[in-house]
């Protein structure tokens, strides 16, 4: 069976340093990969998406980026973290055959001080 | 443009009451996925039911049922007789080629 790993779980960080968080898929192969930011009580906010190794989509400019150094892992990163950046990551996967639905991780739970 | 519409901010009852969660989307696609996806306090999005547009039969998985009706382009979602722990965040979900369309989320808070 699949499982998505996403770490760290939570994360508090002082403004202007550099954030990185990993997203790891087991049991499928070629997985879209995606990131979401949700901030409180708010709905899901697409990030980036990864439809292959080296391939990101942005969905909003912003002051983040993303990258897939491997098939099954998804990492997003910031030069520089702004308070507009707390809230709570999610990571999820799909299979490639369209419209399966997406399966998401724990998530991970920045607060930026 | 895709675009789904959950009308219901939050929705307070009283444990073992009927609750219907409202969900209904616009597309101009002929073929789409409809979702729901339950996120209780913990975070962690949960998958519950996906749907296609040629399948309208409703759906019961235990307390779950759902409503899928094009005429009105809905996708209802119902748990009987609810319990503490349905309380949590329900998303409603449409397709968009390898993306989905979410819904703004409906809170959920059951009483004991």
């Amino acid at each position: 069976s699949q499982t998505i790993h996403q770490w760290p779980a939570t994360l508090v960080q002082p403004v202007g340093s550099p954030l990185s968080l990993e997203c790891t898929v087991e049991g499928t192969s070629n997985p879209n990969l995606y990131w979401y930011r949700q901030a409180a009580g708010r709905g899901l906010q697409l990030l980036f998406y990864s439809v292959g190794i080296g391939q990101i989509s942005s969905e909003v400019p912003q002051n983040l980026s993303a990258s897939r150094p491997q098939d099954r892992q998804f990492i997003l990163s910031s030069k520089k973290l702004l308070l507009s950046d707390s809230g709570f990551y999610l990571c999820a996967w799909s299979p490639l055959v369209e419209a399966w639905g997406q399966f998401f991780g724990p998530g991970t739970r920045l607060t930026v001080l | 443009a895709q675009k789904v519409t959950q009308a219901q901010t939050e929705i307070s009852v009283v444990e073992k009451e009927d609750v219907t969660l409202d969900c209904v989307y616009e597309t101009r696609d002929t073929t789409y996925y409809l979702f729901w996806y339950k996120q209780p306090p913990s975070g962690e999005l949960v998958f519950l039911i996906r749907r296609n547009s040629f399948d309208e039969q409703n759906e019961i998985s235990g307390r779950y049922s759902w409503n899928f009706q094009k005429s009105t382009s809905s996708f209802n979602f119902t748990i009987t007789a609810s319990q503490v722990v349905d309380s949590a965040v329900y998303f409603c979900a449409l397709s968009r080629s390898e993306k989905l369309v979410f819904g703004k989320g409906t809170k959920l808070t059951v009483n004991p």
